[in-house]
């Protein structure tokens, strides 16, 4: 069936540095691939999505790249802060309906 | 604040017992959406309206649990004699339409402990 994963499930990153959280996913029909934020108690957050006919996408401190040969989506954020520190879940769509999540990768910012 | 709201916030019911819980979107969105997220996962997709139409329905969706959303505006889901394994963070999400894009505003959650 349709399934959206992620390579690691948590991820360290000292303050300043540049993190990268990867994302494997299965379906090829799907039209977007997006990345949500999500905080202790919180909803997901939107961050940036990019639909399947670009292979980057850049948004503020992020970067969303998209390998549609080998189904590989990842996110970069550039400069990681302490703000940053949250689960990050990949997810693909097709025509903004039915949106498909992966487990999620915990991102822990070190000062 | 004009993000989505849930309400409530927590509910602990005993199993057996019916829920209902409730999601105002963002004004003006046509699209709701209802997940479910257990802990250490991503959310689960289980339905979504356009306007007061139910378009689709996820097989995780069993025969317990109905949705409405009956002027196009605030959705309840309700959930009929509750199981353990029902316990789960409840999601609602909005959109604004066709042409939005993939991004969905998700609200707080409702917290679903079955005991």
């Amino acid at each position: 069936g349709e399934s959206v994963g992620l390579h690691l499930p948590t991820l360290s990153v000292q303050e300043g540095d540049n993190s990268i959280i990867n994302c494997a996913y299965s379906n090829s029909a799907s039209d977007y691939f997006i990345w949500y934020k999500q905080e202790s108690g919180k909803g997901p957050q939107f961050i940036i999505d990019i639909r399947s006919n670009m292979d980057k996408r850049q948004g503020q401190r992020v970067t969303v790249l998209l390998n549609k040969t080998v189904k590989h989506l990842s996110l970069q954020i550039a400069a990681t802060q302490p703000g940053d520190s949250a689960v990050y879940f990949c997810a693909e769509s097709s025509g903004g309906f039915k949106t498909i999540f992966g487990a999620g990768t915990r991102l822990f910012v070190k000062a | 604040d004009t993000g989505v709201s849930q309400d409530p916030r927590h509910k602990i019911t005993k199993r057996g017992q019916n829920v209902t819980f409730r999601c105002d979107p963002i004004s003006e969105h046509n699209r709701l959406y209802w997940y479910r997220q257990t802990l250490g996962q991503g959310p689960e997709f289980l339905t979504y309206f356009q306007n007061e139409a139910q378009l689709e329905k996820s097989r995780l969706l069993s025969d317990r649990f109905s949705a409405e959303r009956p002027k196009g505006s605030f959705s309840t889901l309700e959930i009929q004699r509750t199981e353990q394994g029902d316990s789960a963070m409840y999601l609602c999400a909005s959109s604004p339409g066709p042409s939005s894009g993939s991004e969905q505003y998700f609200g707080p959650g409702t917290r679903l402990t079955v005991t």
